[in-house]
């Protein structure tokens, strides 16, 4: 089946490490997104690429780097410059045809520790 | 700053009611409008999309769009408790982007 996947599932971070979430597609989509969800609030755009080898950042890019080497593989680091990371991550594709929205993976939950 | 505002809830709403959840955009060059339900440690999964003004029945859903007022609303009828969820609106931007407001958290109470 075709889908989007995050892993890990959970992830506990030290302070002043770097951790790299993994986003994976098998839908042959071109454009992907990383967004940011904290409790009780709604999804904020990190970073997101529309084509392999580019990447565009969004809203809160700061404390956060990419790449797109393949496409389907977008891959999230979160660095010791990002101050307060505990949150619920969520990548995100879409096809060509915006009508059909984004698909979401599973979702990665981050906790500092 | 393109916001997606919602009606922030919590909306509580006995079983068999009708459900309103209500959105407001401020990017007038948005097209296309999403409503997802994210259940509580989910991902978001889409219910509903709509692109052109009026309504847009799919089952118990129904989607309002008003360009003109930059308005987007969701109706559930007949509300199950499996509708307990928090509610979020979209909106498109350039690139595809979606704005996604704070979500409204609905109960339905058995």
């Amino acid at each position: 089946d075709g889908g989007i996947t995050q892993s890990p599932k959970y992830l506990f971070r030290k302070e002043g490490q770097n951790v790299t979430l993994s986003c994976e597609q098998n839908l042959n989509h071109d454009a992907m997104y990383w967004y940011r969800q904290d409790p009780g609030q709604g999804l904020r755009l990190i970073y997101y690429s529309q084509i392999v080898n580019d990447f565009q950042k969004g809203d809160i890019a700061e404390g956060y780097s990419v790449s797109r080497e393949k496409k389907e593989s977008f891959p999230l680091t979160v660095t010791s410059a990002q101050k307060n990371p505990t949150a619920f991550y969520l990548c995100a594709s879409i096809s060509s045809d915006i009508y059909y929205g984004y698909t979401f993976g599973s979702g990665t939950r981050l906790t500092v520790v | 700053q393109k916001e997606v505002e919602q009606n922030s809830g919590p909306l509580s709403v006995p079983e068999g009611a009708i459900a309103s959840l209500n959105c407001t955009y401020s990017d007038r060059g948005s097209q296309s409008f999403f409503w997802y339900r994210q259940y509580s440690g989910k991902s978001p999964e889409l219910i509903m999309s709509i692109y052109s003004n009026g309504d847009k029945e799919d089952g118990r859903f129904t989607a309002q769009l008003n360009k003109a007022s930059q308005y987007v609303s969701l109706l559930i009828r007949d509300s199950q408790p499996s509708d307990s969820a928090t509610y979020l609106c979209a909106a498109s931007g350039s690139a595809r982007q979606l704005t996604f407001g704070s979500g409204t958290q609905l109960t339905v109470l058995p």
